[in-house]
């Protein structure tokens, strides 16, 4: 149902980097609508975590990074913390023959070995 | 700091219509910068935006779901409310109201409220 697809999970040991990607579509990222990313700490609400492609909102640690590129995104995690430990998704917006609104990503599980 | 909460039944028997409402909190709904919508997260899987509303009562819905969907606002009590209707067990999900800021360009999802599980069972 997602019309973005992420890997179901990505893991890395504490320090290292780790990324995650988001590929879309021409009707979608590939349209020029921007890329946002949320992390989701279990049994938690999503919380922003990327908006705009890569801007950080306030309190949001310089580690996470976010790119886009064509039809993809990414972001980055560098220096990984047990913290990060978490779910992450990618949105952006779909506008298609069959109608148009907010779509989300497959989503992403991160694990710190 | 603009809070959010959902509220509403926990169990609704399938071919009912399901009724959720967001208390905003912290902040004016109807301070025209806003849209206010609905998404949803089944459990162990991925989020799903259904639908949102802006304070004149235009409205959004996701094409899977919008034969089902309504969403209005209540700006006297600072609520905006969901009903989905013709519910079945694929309806099950914590749902989540959230603000999106009013831009040429859509925007992001912040903040979230907490999120309220519904199941659909008999």
């Amino acid at each position: 149902q997602s019309v973005l697809t992420q890997p179901p999970s990505v893991s890395g040991a504490p320090g290292q980097r780790v990324t995650i990607s988001c590929t879309g579509s021409s009707s979608n990222i590939g349209a020029g609508y921007d890329v946002h990313w949320y992390q989701q700490l279990p049994g938690t609400a999503p919380k922003l975590l990327i908006y705009g492609n890569s801007n950080r909102p306030s309190g949001v640690p310089d580690r996470f990074s976010g790119s886009k590129s064509g039809t993809s995104a990414s972001l980055a995690i560098t220096g990984l913390q047990a913290e990060d430990e978490a779910d992450y998704y990618c949105q952006s917006y779909d506008s298609s023959l069959s109608g148009q609104g907010h779509v989300f990503g497959t989503g992403t599980k991160v694990t710190v070995l | 700091q603009v809070q959010l909460q959902e509220s509403g039944p926990g169990l609704v028997k399938p071919s009912q219509t399901l009724s959720l409402t967001c208390t905003v909190s912290g902040g004016s709904i109807s301070s025209g910068s806003y849209y206010w919508s609905w998404i949803r997260q089944p459990a162990g899987k991925g989020l799903e935006w259904i639908g949102r509303i802006y304070t004149s009562g235009s409205t959004n819905y996701n094409p899977s779901l919008k034969s089902r969907v309504t969403i209005s606002v209540d700006t006297s009590k600072n609520q905006f409310s969901l009903k989905l209707s013709s519910v079945t067990a694929a309806d099950t999900a914590v749902y989540y109201c959230a603000r999106e800021e009013l831009e040429l360009r859509p925007r992001w999802f912040d903040p979230w409220g907490q999120g309220t599980l519904v199941t659909v069972s008999s």
